[in-house]
């Protein structure tokens, strides 16, 4: 079945430095991909998305490429702030196409000043 | 703000009890969907209800039952609760018109902890 795996965390990086957080998947057909932010003690927000092959999401930095030849979607960031520390989950839309997500374990990122 | 609420924000009780989880989607949004966040299960899919039928199940136990009203807010009954169905239960929600297409926007959850 479909299926998310994230890079295990925590990821402890200093303010500034280069974020990556791995992300590759396992599905039929080509399902939109998305990358989630849990912030402490807060909800999922979305973060950014593609929806189909080669696209790039991208929001407050962040940048993740759909890459259907590696069946990946790594997140990026060029330079972390402490406000950045948080849980990031990849997850994609099921191929049942009901629009379940299918979710990655987290990662932990901190950010240290 | 992602313009999804879910009440209460807590929830505290005993083995054996009955609890309902309520949510209500954002304006113009028909589908409603349920996760449930555990340490050891990670975020699991629930239910999806869409203008209230039920659309899609996924590893939901029987002892939990959801239903979708006509204006359009969730509820989410666990029953017989064990110490296991501690954990933190989301609702998110969506357009309804593209199913697998579309971007689901989070409700800030509801913290179950059975005793």
């Amino acid at each position: 079945g479909d299926s998310v795996t994230q890079m295990e965390g925590p990821v402890t990086l200093s303010e500034e430095a280069f974020l990556t957080i791995n992300c590759t998947y396992t599905a039929t057909g080509y399902p939109s991909l998305f990358w989630y932010v849990q912030y402490p003690g807060e909800g999922l927000q979305l973060l950014l998305k593609a929806t189909k092959a080669d696209d790039k999401g991208s929001n407050k930095g962040f940048e993740a490429t759909y890459r259907k030849e590696t069946t990946s979607f790594h997140l990026e960031k060029g330079s972390v702030q402490v406000s950045d520390s948080a849980v990031y989950f990849c997850a994609l839309h099921g191929s049942s196409n009901t629009g379940k997500l299918i979710f990655g374990q987290g990662t932990t990122l901190q950010v240290k000043p | 703000d992602s313009g999804v609420t879910q009440t209460p924000k807590h929830l505290i009780t005993a083995t054996g009890q009955r609890v309902t989880l309520r949510c209500s989607p954002r304006s113009g949004d028909l589908s409603v969907y349920w996760y449930q966040q555990s340490l050891d299960q990670g975020l699991q899919f629930l239910i999806q209800y869409y203008n209230g039928e039920e659309r899609a199940k996924g590893n939901i136990l029987e002892r939990f039952s959801a239903q979708q009203f006509p204006d359009l807010h969730s509820e989410l009954n666990l029953s017989s609760l064990e110490l296991g169905d501690s954990a933190l239960y989301f609702c998110a929600s969506s357009l309804g018109k593209l199913a697998g297409k579309e971007t689901q926007y989070f409700g800030p959850g509801t913290r179950l902890l059975v005793l």
